[in-house]
């Protein structure tokens, strides 16, 4: 199956600072999406971005389908925003997270 | 947008008693919904692929007589723990395809954490 790689594997930021997630995955693919999973393991939907650049807030996705790689950026980083973020791309019927980097945001 | 509900999200069962865990489409009608596992600080594997009105298909590797899928309905998938064990603790999260146009793709539950003592 389809590989899915996230780095870095784990990130820690003080408060304010900005960060850049990415997720590398090995075939093309015909969605992926970024969640959050908050400390009480939910799945929160970030971006559906199969393609393109896609801002919310402080939050932005950026994903370049031809080169196989996909860019979370986060800016003005809250304690909030800790938790694990995965990406996960679907290639039809299968749907393959990635490794998930762990983020830290110190006050 | 599309929304999941599953349930329950917490359960404490003991070995060798059966669980399930149901997972809702509330306000659209999902024909495949999927069920995944997540151990402690690993990403979500997927188990198996529930189609409505049909046997599931199950990954490679997951025993289908202990991890029952069924699909009766186009916005109710079940997934029973048979004969649990402690090995079987994990968090499971079920997700299905948004209605047409869902922007977001695929919606997950909140997902359940099971623990057999």
């Amino acid at each position: 199956g389809i590989q899915v790689e996230q780095s870095p594997p784990d990130l820690i930021l003080q408060e304010g600072a900005n960060s850049t997630l990415r997720c590398n995955f090995s075939d093309s693919v015909n969605n992926l999406q970024w969640f959050h999973q908050n400390p009480w393991g939910q799945l929160i939907n970030l971006f559906y971005i199969p393609s393109g650049t896609k801002q919310n807030g402080r939050l932005s996705a950026t994903t370049v389908a031809t080169e196989r790689y996909s860019l979370l950026y986060i800016s003005s980083s809250q304690t909030t925003d800790s938790g694990v973020y995965f990406c996960a791309v679907n290639t039809g019927n299968q749907f393959y997270f990635g490794t998930g980097t762990s983020l830290t945001v110190i006050p | 947008g599309a929304v999941v509900s599953q349930h329950p999200s917490r359960v404490i069962c003991k070995s060798g008693t059966s669980v399930k865990i149901e997972c809702r489409s509330l306000d659209f009608q999902a024909t495949t919904m999927f069920w995944y596992r997540q151990f402690p600080k690993q990403s979500l594997m997927l188990m198996a692929t529930s189609n409505e009105g049909s046997k599931a298909t199950y990954e490679q590797g997951v025993e289908k007589d202990k991890f029952l899928i069924n699909h009766a309905s186009l916005t109710l998938s079940t997934l029973t723990v048979t004969s649990a064990h402690p090995e079987d603790s994990s968090f499971y999260i079920c997700s299905a395809r948004g209605g047409q146009g869902d922007p977001y793709g695929y919606t997950f539950g909140s997902g359940t954490r099971l623990t057999v003592v």
